[in-house]
Parts: structure tokens; sequence; C-alpha cells
């Protein structure tokens, strides 16, 4: 069974300050999203990554995707207050329509 | 821009009673799907939907649920016998055939309903 591990569960950090999000599964997919949640709102789509050393930026938010490792990282550059939020790896399972997300990782940017 | 529309935004129920969450799919979109998310917590996979049957289930998913394409646009959840561990966030998400493009598959969420099961 297909699980979704990410860490930190919790961050908080300086404005200015780079890091990054980690997210690991267990079994092989050929699809990764990363999504973001504002509290008591939905979930907005940030990236899918398709393919191994895919790597995807959007602003400040890069995303990338190691197939052979079952790894993906979220990098956040230079963060600002707005990148507040809570943010989710999610991963197809098989070659089904089930998608499972990791527990979220919660990032409060000090300002 | 297209979204998922989903009603009602908060239901508050009493143990028992049967509650139906609505859900409006983007107009192209094939693949249909069900979460729920208690307290912030974790977004839990419930069942997925597509040509008019269930695809995929999680365990969570039993004989207490259904889901229903009435009339080609909505997309119901039904949960016949309300517990009180149902109180959670549900959303629906709905998504592209899965050839367009390259196969992403991207979900799109509503808002959600918030059910309260007292």
């Amino acid at each position: 069974e297909l699980k979704v591990e990410q860490n930190p569960l919790f961050l908080s950090m300086q404005e200015g300050k780079n890091y990054t999000i980690y997210c690991n599964y267990s079994t092989t997919s050929d699809r990764l999203y990363w999504y973001r949640q504002d509290p008591g709102k939905s979930l907005e789509s940030l990236f899918v990554l398709l393919s191994n050393g895919a790597v995807k930026q959007e602003g400040r938010l890069m995303a990338s995707l190691d197939t052979k490792a079952r790894l993906s990282t979220l990098h956040i550059t230079a963060a600002v207050h707005d990148l507040s939020a809570t943010y989710f790896c999610a991963v197809r399972s098989g070659e089904g329509d089930k998608i499972i997300f990791g527990k979220g990782t919660r990032l409060h940017i000090l300002p | 821009e297209p979204e998922v529309t989903q009603t009602p935004s908060h239901q508050v129920t009493q143990m028992g009673q049967e509650v139906i969450l609505r859900c409006v799919p983007i107009s192209n979109h094939l693949y249909f799907y069900w979460y729920r998310q208690i307290l912030g917590q974790k977004v839990e996979f419930l069942v997925s939907f597509y040509n008019n049957e269930i695809s995929e289930k999680s365990e969570i998913f039993d004989d207490q649920f259904s889901v229903e394409r009435p009339d080609g646009s909505n997309f119901t959840l039904k949960i016949r016998s309300t517990k009180l561990e149902d109180s959670a966030m549900y959303f629906c998400a709905s998504s592209e055939p899965r050839v367009a493009p390259a196969g992403a598959n991207v979900l799109t969420f509503g808002a959600g309903s918030r059910l309260t099961v007292l």
C-alpha cells in the first residue's frame, strides 16, 4: 500500500530565508503533485511532476522529483509572509485513479 | 476560470441521519473524486468515479457511503447513517481525461462542504 510521508510537518521560518520540504513515497508512481491549502480554504494545485528529474518553478517555489529515490522536494527561496500555508504532496497509487496525500507541512513565515 | 462547486458549504446533522453532499464538477472533466479532511489534518481519499462507476475506493468508503452522478452534471456523496466521526470537511474534485496533457490528471478541488454530526 502506498504511503506518502512529508517532513517536516511544521516549519516556522524567517522571511528571506530558504528552506526545503521533503516528500517520500513508498511505491513506484508516475505522478507527484504539490498542493497549497490556506486555513479554512480548499486545495490549490501548484505543480505536477511526471518524470524523473522533472523540475518546475513558480515564483519562489521550486519542485523537483527523483523517482529512483521516490523523493520530491519543494524548495522555498527567500520566503515571504504570503507563502504561509499548508503544503501537501500527493502521489498517484499504481496506475489507477487513487491519489494519496501526505500529512502536509504547515509553513509559518515570520515577518 | 472553471471551478468545482459544492453545496452545502456547511451542514449540521444529528447522528444517524442521512446526508447528501452535492458537487458540480468542471464540465469537460471525466474523473470525479471525494476526499475528506478532519480538522485541518490529512486529506483522505474516499472514492474515485469514472464512466459512471466507482473506479477505486478506500477502506473508509464502507457500505454507509455511496456516490452517484444522477443527471450528467451533479456528483453526489451520500452518507446513509451519519456517525460522530463522520464530522469533517468533504472535498469534491474533478480532473481532465487522463490523456490530456500528457496524462497529468491534475485534480481541481471545490471549496468543500463542512459536515458536523451532533
